[in-house]
């Protein structure tokens, strides 16, 4: 199976610091698509960045930015000035090109401490 | 412009039952996918529906069924409710590469 894998559970930040969240993937692809998606206790997935494979400069909104290792298959999300708002479950998602569905990782749960 | 909207929020059902779950897609998106959140696990995919017809199944049971309408809003139905299919749904909805969009989701409880 084609998996999408978070190795930290959990981690923490002081408000103001930085903080990396990991992903790796597996896929045979070549054209693909990569997530980060915010869940908030409201529950509401939120689309935090987007990265598409066939592009080599790595993607950056705001605050958020991320580390796109190909050949590595490494995905990783980095928050710069962190807000005590940015607490939430973090999830890496893949989807292939040509379909729709999304595969997430287990999620890591984000901890701002003020 | 109104985003996804699920219904209902909470659901408790007793195992054997069947349930129903509602979703009103983005406005202009066309494409439903429903979503299978177990406490503590990410979402898993379930189905997709584009055009009232089922375009993508993951792997679960036939006890999973859907609709859509050709309004795009869609369905989820469970049959034959297991306790194990106690989670959150999750409904999102997308027009090509505009992306996703998920809505709140629906907590179903089964006892």
């Amino acid at each position: 199976a084609q998996t999408v894998t978070q190795s930290q559970p959990e981690m923490s930040v002081q408000e103001a610091e930085t903080v990396t969240l990991s992903c790796t993937y597996d896929t045979s692809e070549s054209d693909y698509y990569l997530f980060w998606y915010k869940q908030p206790p409201s529950r509401q997935m939120i689309l935090v960045i987007r990265q598409e494979a066939y592009k080599q400069q790595n993607a950056t909104e705001n605050r958020f930015s991320v580390n796109f290792q190909k050949a590595a298959k490494s995905f990783s999300l980095k928050i710069s000035d962190s807000q005590l708002g940015d607490a939430a479950m973090y999830f890496c998602a893949r989807v292939q090109g040509g379909s729709e569905k999304l595969v997430f990782g287990k999620g890591t749960k984000l901890t701002v401490n003020p | 412009d109104a985003g996804v909207t699920q219904s209902p929020t909470h659901l408790i059902k007793t195992r054997g039952q069947q349930v129903t779950l509602r979703c009103s897609p983005k406005s202009g998106h066309d494409t439903v996918s429903w979503y299978q959140q177990a406490l503590g696990q990410g979402p898993q995919f379930i189905f997709q529906y584009y055009e009232e017809e089922e375009r993508q199944r993951g792997n679960f049971p036939d006890r999973f069924s859907g609709h859509q309408f050709p309004n795009y809003s869609s369905e989820l139905n469970v049959n034959a409710l297991l306790l194990g299919d106690s989670a959150l749904y999750l409904c999102a909805s997308s027009l090509v590469w505009d992306g996703y969009t998920f809505g709140s989701g629906t907590r179903l409880t089964v006892v």
